[in-house]
């Protein structure tokens, strides 16, 4: 099955400074991921789409200069969190699309983020 | 319109009982109806996922129901064990739409 990794599982850091996060899809090229951030006991929140090669779509109320997306090539996208505070902590997953049109999207492990 | 209402919220069934999950839905441009599983600290994955032209599949102990008269759909797990005990989503899109996902529903097998 098609298969989707984050890195790093789990990063601590200090208010004010910045944690990118890298999404890789394994076995199979995907034009398209997303990433959604998560609160506990809660479900998925959809922050941005991310495109191949052109700038990431981002949800209503996201800011898109405090969350970075690059999706530089076909099985690598980025989030930067940048200059972060507390309220920034939470779960970060990616997913991506197998194939252009396709409805399935696989996730990653998850993101664990803590801001101290 | 985009919602994807999920319940219960919680569910507690006994080791061999069947779990069953329901969903309903408002726009009837959803073409697609994925269920995931997700243990805690973990991403989600697929479980197993329906068309609106199929009216049931079946994957294992893992079974989904449509009615899209009604449009609502629902997860049945059959001779449900304690390693099913998970957090699953109901989810539904279509083409060049977002995911959209139910609130989930938070099971837990006794044994």
């Amino acid at each position: 099955g098609a298969v989707v990794s984050q890195h790093p599982s789990w990063v601590i850091c200090k208010s004010g400074t910045s944690v990118k996060i890298e999404c890789r899809s394994l076995d199979f090229q995907a034009t398209t991921m997303f990433w959604y951030r998560q609160f506990p006991k809660q479900s998925l929140m959809l922050m941005a789409t991310s495109n191949e090669g052109s700038k990431a779509t981002y949800e209503q109320g996201v800011e898109k200069d405090k969350f970075l997306i690059n999706h530089a090539s076909l099985t690598l996208s980025t989030l930067t969190v940048t200059s972060a505070h507390p309220e920034d902590s939470s779960f970060y997953i990616c997913s991506a699309r197998d194939r252009e049109g396709g409805r399935t999207q696989y996730f990653g492990p998850g993101t664990r983020l803590t801001v101290l | 319109q985009q919602q994807v209402k999920q319940s219960p919220q919680s569910l507690i069934v006994q080791k061999g009982g069947i779990s069953i999950i329901n969903c309903a839905y408002e726009n009837t441009a959803f073409d697609y109806f994925p269920w995931y599983q997700q243990f805690p600290g973990k991403g989600p994955a697929l479980l197993i996922a329906i068309r609106p032209d199929v009216s049931e599949k079946k994957e294992g102990r893992f079974t989904i129901s449509f009615n899209k008269s009604a449009k609502q759909f629902s997860l049945h797990i059959m001779d449900s064990q304690p390693g099913d005990s998970a957090t699953y989503f109901c989810a539904a899109i279509y083409q060049g739409g977002k995911l959209i996902f139910g609130q989930g529903t938070e099971l837990s097998v006794k044994p």
